[in-house]
């Protein structure tokens, strides 16, 4: 079985500074891992994903994620928050290996960006 | 090219009524997917559609059942409305299966459930 924690409910960044929204992972094969962002009353909207190659992943917005296999993690970042980065973000993983494509998603953490 | 669209945007139903939310996805994309979405249990996949079949079904009770037309649209239909289900209930589409694929979402139908 897969399963994703994303162990902050709530971030709390000022505007301008770095942020970072945690993300770890369990999967039984090598994992393809996502970020989407939902902003109120919106649907989720694709940020970026992790298939292989580069453990770096560059996104919308200037979003970017680092993927750490011995670490099982997958942490969203960006190097200056904005106050409409404000919004619920998910972190997704779906098996590699042939096991269920079907993602499963994190419970979210909400970002604030106070100005 | 058009999003994922999902209608209604809201609905208000009393226990046990039955409700159909719809949902069309974007153009040529043939995989459709719900998931249910409350505060406390984040994203909860409930099953997906791909060419009018049910290839994915979640951990929900049979009151919880879907449908795919050839155009690709769906419908979810749940019935015997308990207040649990009061949800926002969001579909996904996506040009194939597949685990690298990525999902385009709809705004969702929030239902109330009273």
């Amino acid at each position: 079985a897969q399963s994703v924690a994303q162990p902050e409910d709530q971030v709390n960044v000022a505007e301008g500074n770095p942020l970072t929204v945690k993300c770890t992972y369990s999967v039984s094969g090598n994992p393809y891992l996502f970020w989407y962002v939902q902003y109120p009353n919106r649907g989720l909207q694709f940020l970026l994903k992790y298939i292989t190659g580069d453990n770096l992943v560059k996104g919308s917005y200037g979003f970017e994620a680092e993927f750490n296999k011995s670490q099982t993690s997958f942490h969203l970042k960006k190097p200056s928050a904005l106050v409409s980065d404000s919004a619920l973000y998910f972190c997704a993983v779906s098996d590699a290996s042939g096991g269920s494509y079907i993602p499963t998603f994190g419970r979210g953490t909400s970002l604030i960006v106070h100005p | 090219k058009a999003g994922v669209t999902q209608t209604p945007r809201y609905l208000i139903k009393t226990r046990g009524q039955q409700v159909t939310l719809s949902c069309s996805p974007i153009s040529g994309h043939r995989s459709v997917s719900w998931y249910q979405q409350t505060p406390g249990q984040g994203l909860q996949f409930l099953f997906e559609y791909f060419s009018e079949t049910q290839r994915n079904k979640g951990n929900f009770p049979g009151r919880f059942s879907g449908r795919q037309f050839s155009n690709s649209r769906s419908e979810m239909n749940v019935s015997t409305l308990e207040l649990g289900d009061s949800a926002l209930y969001l579909c996904a589409s996506s040009q194939r299966q597949g685990s690298n694929e990525k999902l385009f979402f709809g705004s969702g139908t929030q239902l109330s459930v009273l």
